[in-house]
């Protein structure tokens, strides 16, 4: 099982649409979760951080974990076409952070 | 407020030449990590250092690559005799104590 998994996707959602991106972890003792956007031939970004079960919600942007499930998600609501890009899941294990290997949205106008 | 600031953006070598990458962590960060993106594969871990001291080396290749964070300038990831499987996007990450990383813009390397 590899430590952090992500659909690959494409994704594609209509503009305005609410874009729903999904992380599963396999390491039970991560405390710290990330979701960092990229776009092509660019550093990845953070957009979002988050340590406790619940949601978290910091404009368009909607985090959601779930450690009994080793779950974490990220909702965008009101999608632009500017969100297009890969949305990379990660997870500490210690200092280090392991990412998926990321979700490809695209948001058509 | 500069960010993560790494050098060169691109880097071309000939096999079996060294490749030197830096990066200045932004101020006030003291954690510094290395990650490497090759094409069609996620980010890698690589190193996490602080000012002088190698904290985990885990996702470094057992030969060829080096990393140091002296007391004073860039850190440095080194890879002698480098091969073509070595191209790939080096990323540079700073951070605080217990703080999300914030990323550099990469050095794209390519083997010749």
């Amino acid at each position: 099982q590899k430590e952090v998994e992500q659909n690959s996707g494409p994704l594609s959602v209509p503009e305005g649409a609410i874009a729903s991106l999904n992380c599963t972890y396999s390491d039970r003792v991560s405390q710290s979760f990330f979701w960092y956007r990229q776009y092509s031939g660019k550093s990845p970004e953070l957009i979002m951080s988050i340590y406790s079960n619940g949601d978290k919600e910091d404009g368009r942007f909607t985090a959601q974990l779930n450690k009994a499930s080793q779950y974490v998600s990220l909702l965008i609501r009101d999608s632009q076409p500017s969100d297009s890009a890969t949305y990379l899941c990660a997870v500490n294990r210690k200092t280090a952070l392991i990412f998926g290997k990321g979700t490809t949205l695209s948001v058509s106008s | 407020n500069a960010g993560v600031m790494q050098n060169p953006r691109h880097l071309v070598r000939r096999r079996g030449q060294e490749a030197r990458l830096r990066c200045s962590p932004m101020k006030g960060h003291s954690h510094v990590y290395w990650y490497r993106q090759l094409p069609e594969e996620g980010l890698k871990f690589m190193v996490y250092l602080q000012k002088e001291n190698i904290i985990d080396e885990s996702g470094m290749p057992k030969e060829r690559f080096s990393a140091e964070f002296p007391k004073e300038g860039p850190s440095i990831l080194r890879i002698q005799q480098v091969v073509r499987g070595d191209s790939a996007a080096y990323f540079c990450a700073s951070s605080p104590p217990d703080q999300p990383q914030h990323f550099g813009d990469g050095t794209r390397l390519s083997i010749l």
